[in-house]
């Protein structure tokens, strides 16, 4: 099986400020590297799929990047709804791992 | 376009659970549903996936002698059957629509519409 690291597992941030969080994949994965947000009580909503393809309808605030197996999700400027647990997962093969989650809490 | 989920259950361990997923708003079998579970507290867990199109399916290793999914077109729905049910099975249960955007001539699979969830609790 894939694993996906993510780091770090919990952050704080004020808002206005610039958040990046860090996924890294066992083994080549190609650009297949999807970004979910999930709040609490919530289904997670997809951000960013292909590695750096916004999805429809996600603020450009939002944005995805990679270098070899390390991903990254940016925020450029937080705001109060971006509050929430992040999650990376890898679409290059079963099972589709997902990392273990990166929780954004205000400061 | 929507995913509901039928309603939360509580069994005893040993028992089956059979969790519904009913899509609408677009053309059934030209996605598939992957289901995700996610215990109390904890992040997300790919089980497997299955094909609207025919039904074929692919399991996660971890739990693929306990699990059958299964599809009935005349209704849109897709289910989730878990066997032999333990407590660490206790978890909300999420159906999603796999999509495959294709994308300067690649495929790139995603789960853009997620049901809201099933609650099964083995106690």
């Amino acid at each position: 099986d894939i694993q996906m690291t993510q780091s770090p597992s919990s952050l704080s941030a004020s808002v206005g400020d610039r958040v990046t969080i860090t996924c890294r994949a066992s083994q080549s994965i190609s650009s297949l590297l999807n970004w979910y947000q999930q709040k609490p009580g919530k289904a997670p909503k997809l951000l960013i799929y292909g590695a750096t393809i916004l999805e429809s309808g996600v603020p450009s605030r939002f944005s995805g990047s990679e270098s070899g197996t390390d991903f990254t999700l940016t925020i450029s400027s937080l705001q109060p709804e971006d509050f929430a647990t992040y999650y990376c997962q890898q679409s290059y093969n079963s099972p589709k791992t997902f990392g273990q989650g990166t929780k954004l809490e205000i400061k | 376009v929507q995913l509901v989920q039928s309603g939360a259950e509580v069994k005893k361990p040993g028992a089956s659970v059979k969790v519904s997923c009913k899509a609408s708003g677009y053309t059934f079998s030209s996605y598939g549903i992957s289901w995700v579970r996610q215990a109390p507290g904890q992040g997300l867990e790919w089980m497997g996936w299955i094909s609207g199109y025919n039904g074929q399916t692919n399991y996660a290793e971890k739990n693929q002698t306990r699990l059958t999914m299964s599809t009935d077109a005349s209704t849109n729905t897709v289910y989730m059957e878990l066997r032999r049910l333990r407590s660490d099975d206790t978890a909300m249960y999420y159906c999603a629509r796999d999509r495959g955007t294709l994308v300067r001539g690649r495929i790139f699979d995603a789960y853009d519409i997620w049901g809201q969830g099933t609650m099964v609790t083995v106690s």
